[in-house]
């Protein structure tokens, strides 16, 4: 099993529309998410952290669900700028020797 | 500018070879990575740094790949014999040490081994 696996995609959906990328950890030790952002030939890009609660950041909504091992990012009203790739991190190891996994990320276009 | 720096960008070299990458962090950070990208896959993790110490090396990391951070500032990545498969995209990264998460990547080295 992948340590952290996502859905490679890709997605295109028209601009407006809502859409959902899923993530998912095999290390139940885990303790912090995030979502990155990579546009095409460019590097990544820290898009939001994850917390246990939920957190929104404008169209922007990250989930967090320990019990199942599963993150989720859902964009709003997308806008053609969204167009990307999406990199479920998890950072992995005890405090004081961390390192983050990177998913291999989920194609997004959105279409005008 | 005050972002992560990358020398050089691109890197062509025959198989055998050895070469060397540079990564300037951004000067406040203690904490520095380096990383290994491949098309259609994520960052996968090499080693990091906090100040001069190397804390962490991953598996991926074989004997032929160095890495060095002599005073906590500039850090190098050597790989010596260069095989076909080292060819894809060196990322280096910077974060404070508290916030191992945020961090702030440079644009890469492309290195293509023919």
């Amino acid at each position: 099993r992948k340590e952290v696996e996502q859905d490679p995609g890709p997605f295109n959906v028209p601009e407006g529309a809502t859409v959902a990328f899923n993530c998912t950890y095999s290390n139940s030790a885990s303790q912090s998410f995030f979502w990155y952002r990579q546009d095409c030939r460019k590097e990544p890009k820290l898009l939001m952290s994850v917390y246990s609660s939920g957190n929104e950041d404008g169209r922007f909504t990250a989930q967090l669900n320990r019990a199942s091992q599963y993150i989720s990012l859902l964009i709003r009203d997308s806008k053609l700028s969204d167009s990307a790739t999406y990199l479920c991190v998890v950072n992995w190891g005890i405090q004081g020797a961390q390192k983050l996994v990177f998913g291999q990320g989920t194609r997004l276009t959105i279409n005008p | 500018d005050t972002g992560v720096s990358q020398d050089p960008r691109h890197k062509i070299t025959k198989r055998g070879q050895n070469v060397t990458f540079r990564c300037d962090p951004i000067s406040e950070h203690n904490r520095l990575y380096w990383y290994r990208q491949t098309l259609g896959q994520g960052p996968e993790f090499l080693t990091y740094f906090q100040n001069e110490a190397q804390l962490e090396k991953s598996r991926l990391l074989s004997d032929r790949f160095s890495a060095e951070r002599p005073k906590g500032s500039f850090s190098t990545l050597e790989i010596q014999r260069t095989e076909q498969g080292d060819s894809a995209m060196y990322l280096c990264a910077s974060s404070f040490f508290w916030a191992p998460g945020e961090q702030y990547f440079g644009p890469g080295t492309r290195l293509t081994v023919t």
